[in-house]
C-alpha cells in the first residue's frame, strides 16, 4: 500500500529549528517528486517546497533561505528541515507524493507551532 | 505568481443538487489544474487532475472541465459525505498555488 507517514513537529520558540520527516512505503521517494504543504490554523493550504526525481528543489519565497527539502533513500524518507521560525509558520505540515504533476498521496500531517 | 481565485467561498447545498465550483487563474495555465477534497480534521485527496481527468476510486458524480483560465468542478446528484472544502490548484510553473477554497455545507 502507498502511504506516507510525517513525524518530527511539536512546539518551538521564535528562531528555533525542527526537522520534519515523510517516511514512504509502497514506492521510492526518489522516482517521483515530493512536495511539503502546510495549512496554518482555519486557513488554506500553501505549497512550500518540492523535490524532484534529479534532486532539484523549490521553494515559496516565504520560507526560502529558512527551509531546506531533502531526501534519503536509503531509509526512503523525505525531509523538511525548519530554521529560524516564526509564528507565521504555525501550521499542520503534510508531505505529499506528486504524480504528473497533481499530489495524489498525502500524509495525515504534522503539527508545527511556533510560540514563545 | 498565479493567483487561482474559487467562487464562491460558502455554499449550502441540498443531497442530490447539483453543484459547480469555479476557479479562475490569473494567467492562462493550459490544463495544468487539479482539484481537492479536505474534509474536517482529514487531509487533501486528489479528486480531478489536468482540469478533467478522473481519478481511480473518485465517485463518477465527480467531473471536471475548463482550460486556460477558467476551471470547473461539478459535483452531479451530491451526497451528504460531500460536505467538506474543495481546493483548485496549478502546477503550471513556480511557486505552485492553490485556490482559497470553497466549503460546501449540506442542508
Amino acid at each position: 500500500e502507498v502511504q506516507v507517514v510525517e513525524s518530527g513537529g511539536g512546539l518551538v520558540q521564535p528562531g528555533g529549528s525542527l526537522r520534519l520527516s515523510c517516511a514512504a512505503s509502497g514506492f521510492n521517494v526518489n522516482t517521483v517528486y515530493m512536495s511539503w504543504v502546510r495549512q496554518a490554523p482555519g486557513k488554506g493550504l500553501e505549497w512550500v517546497s518540492v523535490i524532484y526525481t534529479g534532486g532539484g528543489t523549490y521553494y515559496a519565497d516565504s520560507v526560502k533561505d529558512r527551509f531546506t527539502i531533502s531526501r534519503d533513500t536509503s531509509k526512503n524518507t523525505l525531509y523538511l528541515q525548519l530554521k529560524n521560525l516564526r509564528a507565521e509558520d504555525t501550521a499542520v505540515y503534510y508531505c505529499a507524493r506528486g504524480s504528473s504533476l497533481a499530489f495524489d498521496k498525502w500524509g495525515q500531517g504534522t503539527k508545527v507551532s511556533v510560540s514563545s | 505568481e498565479i493567483v487561482l481565485t474559487q467562487s464562491p467561498d460558502f455554499q449550502s447545498v441540498t443531497p442530490k443538487e447539483k453543484v459547480t465550483i469555479t476557479c479562475r487563474a490569473s494567467q492562462t495555465i493550459g490544463i495544468s489544474l487539479h482539484w481537492y477534497q479536505q474534509k474536517p480534521g482529514q487531509s487533501p485527496k486528489l479528486l480531478i487532475k489536468y482540469a478533467s481527468q478522473s481519478i481511480s476510486g473518485v465517485p463518477s458524480r465527480f467531473s471536471g472541465s475548463g482550460s486556460g483560465t477558467d476551471f470547473t468542478l461539478t459535483i452531479n446528484s451530491l451526497e451528504a459525505e460531500d460536505a467538506a472544502t474543495y481546493y483548485c490548484h496549478q502546477s503550471s510553473g513556480f511557486p505552485i498555488t492553490f485556490g482559497q477554497g470553497t466549503r460546501l455545507d449540506i442542508k
